[in-house]
């Protein structure tokens, strides 16, 4: 059960847009719809931004969108703000009947 | 509002053994998925655990398997996991999480600390 892929770090600037992607193989991302997006804020507990690839939950900023491209999973945030700041995990489901989650990626609102 | 209560964490030696609990409210407990999700200190998430409605639908992280129990008796709206044999790189913040869409509940997690 090898971690999904994620960039450590990312960052950019209030109001431009950034992605952030999650690679994964056929067995988990690119076989599934059940993959995920969370965002967390230092000391908080984790938010479900992003359900079934790209869908949003009622509530969630539609700055945020999913998207999906073969085994790659992908976060799109526009319009970024301060408080987007945070990190953020993708999750998949997988053949095994397990879950996994990508390492993380560290968003800094420069 | 769905809420998830864990509570049964502490400080346990090496080769140890620990029993987390979760007390839900707000949801059909009995119809959902539960989950286990570890996050060790400055680090990301893994998922540990999960339980289906049917107790036999059980499935295991390869970092656990073997070592950790994972349980629910759905009269009391409860989930379970037992660690046994527990080691330094188990040292985590456990969360009991559930969902219909993805994780979309958590709750505000139980420290587990292994050391000597």
């Amino acid at each position: 059960q090898s971690a999904l892929t994620q960039r450590a770090s990312v960052s950019g600037s209030p109001g431009q847009s950034i992605t952030i992607s999650c690679t994964g193989t056929t067995s988990d991302v690119g076989g599934y719809y059940s993959v995920s997006w969370y965002q967390q804020h230092p000391g908080k507990v984790p938010k479900l931004l992003i359900y079934e690839v790209s869908n949003r939950p009622s509530g969630v900023s539609r700055r945020f969108s999913g998207s999906r491209s073969g085994n790659t999973a992908s976060l799109t945030i526009s319009g970024l703000q301060a408080e987007d700041e945070a990190d953020y995990y993708c999750s998949s489901y997988t053949s095994s009947s397990t879950w996994v989650f990508g390492g993380g990626t560290k968003l800094t609102v420069l | 509002e769905v809420q998830l209560v864990e509570s049964g964490g502490g400080l346990v030696k090496p080769g140890g053994s620990l029993r987390l609990s979760c007390a839900a409210s707000g949801l059909s407990f009995n119809s959902y998925t539960m989950n286990w999700v570890r996050q060790a200190p400055g680090k990301g998430l893994e998922w540990v655990s999960s339980i289906g409605s049917s107790p036999s639908n059980i499935h295991y992280g390869d970092s656990v398997k073997g070592r950790f129990t994972i349980s629910r008796d759905n009269a009391r709206y409860s989930l379970y996991l037992q660690m046994h044999s527990l080691r330094g790189e188990d040292t985590a913040v456990y969360y009991c999480v559930t969902g219909t869409t993805g994780f979309d509940y958590w709750g505000q997690g139980a420290l587990v600390t292994v050391s000597s």
